[in-house]
């Protein structure tokens, strides 16, 4: 059973560039959600995506987008890099509202995003 | 906003003892979870508690909810170099809502 996969594993981007995040969630799930983690940080929340729409969003700018596919992978687009952008990003899978109340999540290894 | 303090920040303590960690909030939360994280990786989920004054165990590790729904801890016993690792909170308001993660503890276990 494959649980959650992310590309690539690491990323170094210049200020002002475009970068695109990959995840593929755990065999089963079709709820994708997004955290920048920042050094020394927990997790905060960028957005979730459930039937290929945006379902919550936490406070990060437009800069940061989303997508979800049909067969439930997603990605998280970052425009115009800032070097506070800087951070590990998580993809965590879940199973939707209707089948689960306890908002259990299984989370990737991440990307690791350097902006110089 | 939903904000969640665990304290202490940092701890280093000796193979074999024993230690209890925080996780504080003002509000209430119909779910909390517990997860620990080691370098260069995602969280991994170690358990969800639901109900005020629930207490789970998981081999060594005792979580409890607090009564109100507002406070958990953890309590390790006999800890081993392998406990090492940032340990999370993270709570949810409702069924399937946004997840908020506290600032995590670093623990550290040394042989």
């Amino acid at each position: 059973d494959a649980g959650v996969t992310q590309s690539p594993t690491h990323l170094i981007k210049t200020r002002g560039q475009q970068v695109t995040l990959r995840c593929s969630p755990k065999s089963g799930h079709d709820t994708v959600s997004w955290y920048q983690q920042a050094l020394g940080q927990g997790p905060q929340f960028i957005f979730q995506y459930y039937e290929e729409e945006e379902r919550q969003r936490g406070n990060f700018p437009d800069r940061f987008s989303g997508h979800q596919y049909p067969n439930y992978s997603s990605e998280l687009n970052v425009n115009a890099l800032l070097l506070g952008d800087s951070a590990l990003y998580l993809c965590a899978s879940s199973l939707g509202a209707l089948t689960s109340s306890y908002n259990e999540q299984f989370f990737g290894p991440g990307t690791r995003l350097t902006v110089l | 906003t939903q904000l969640l303090e665990q304290s202490p920040q940092f701890l280093s303590i000796q193979e074999g003892e024993n230690l209890t960690v925080y996780c504080n909030s003002s509000s209430v939360f119909s779910s909390l979870q517990w997860y620990r994280q080691e370098p260069g990786e995602g969280p991994v989920l170690l358990v969800t508690v639901v109900t005020g004054g629930e207490v789970k165990k998981l081999k060594r590790l005792t979580f409890q909810f607090g009564d109100a729904r507002k406070d958990s801890s953890l309590h390790i016993t006999a800890a081993q170099p392998g406990d090492t690792g940032l340990y999370l909170c993270a709570g949810a308001p409702g069924a399937n809502s946004k997840l908020t993660f506290g600032k995590g503890i670093t623990l550290s276990v040394r042989p």
